[in-house]
């Protein structure tokens, strides 16, 4: 069974500062995607990384995809309350369309 | 554009009672995954189909859960008969393959809320 650790689980900061969360396995994955929910909604797509050392920037968000295809990142810098939300990693096999999930990182900015 | 629709929003039922939940795809995607939400267990992949066609449903917890799609526009899961332990919140998701790129976009929908007392 191919999985997903995401950590941490949880954390609470201050509005300002910056984080970093990880979502890591063991399987190599054919592209690696981050997904952010809020709370009574689906989750929405952030971004896709498919190559190796790939690094994606969203504003404040900067995406990395690890240079073996196993492991990911998203650095938040300068966090605000409105980044709040449960942060999930996705993935798919090589070939494959199944697509699974991380148990998430659930993010509380602080104002 | 209307996203992935799923009913009922909400649903309480008593344990034992046959569920149905509903799905209506983004019109176009020829993939359509269901997945499970709660706070123990995350977001678990349940059952895909591809073209209508079901393609892996190993994530399916026991022969208590179906799920069906009889046409591109719409697919239905049924648990029957319900148990406390399937209180979730139940997402549809569709997307489209492009080509070979192995990164396609999956919608959710705003999920069905299921508590079985």
């Amino acid at each position: 069974t191919q999985l997903l650790e995401q950590s941490p689980q949880f954390l609470s900061i201050q509005e300002g500062e910056n984080l970093t969360v990880y979502c890591n396995s063991s399987s190599v994955f054919s592209s690696l995607q981050w997904y952010r929910q809020e709370p009574g909604e689906g989750p929405v797509l952030l971004v896709t990384v498919v190559t190796g050392g790939e690094v994606k920037k969203l504003k404040r968000l900067t995406f990395q995809f690890g240079d073996a295809r196993k492991d990911s990142s998203l650095h938040i810098t300068a966090a605000q309350p409105g980044d709040t939300g449960l942060y999930l990693c996705a993935a798919r096999n090589t070939g494959g369309f199944k697509t699974i999930f991380g148990a998430g990182t659930r993010l509380f900015v602080k104002a | 554009d209307a996203g992935v629709i799923q009913s009922p929003r909400h649903e309480v039922t008593e344990m034992g009672q046959e569920v149905t939940l509903r799905c209506k795809p983004i019109s176009g995607h020829d993939y359509l995954f269901w997945y499970r939400q709660t706070m123990m267990r995350g977001l678990e992949l349940l059952i895909y189909f591809n073209n209508n066609v079901p393609i892996d449903d190993s994530g399916m917890p026991e022969d208590r859960f179906s799920a069906k799609m009889p046409n591109a526009s719409f697919s239905t899961l049924k648990i029957q008969p319900s148990e406390p332990r399937d209180s979730a919140v139940y997402f549809c998701a569709s997307s489209f393959r492009s080509g070979g790129f192995p990164g396609n976009t999956i919608y959710f929908g705003e999920g069905s809320w299921l508590t079985v007392v």
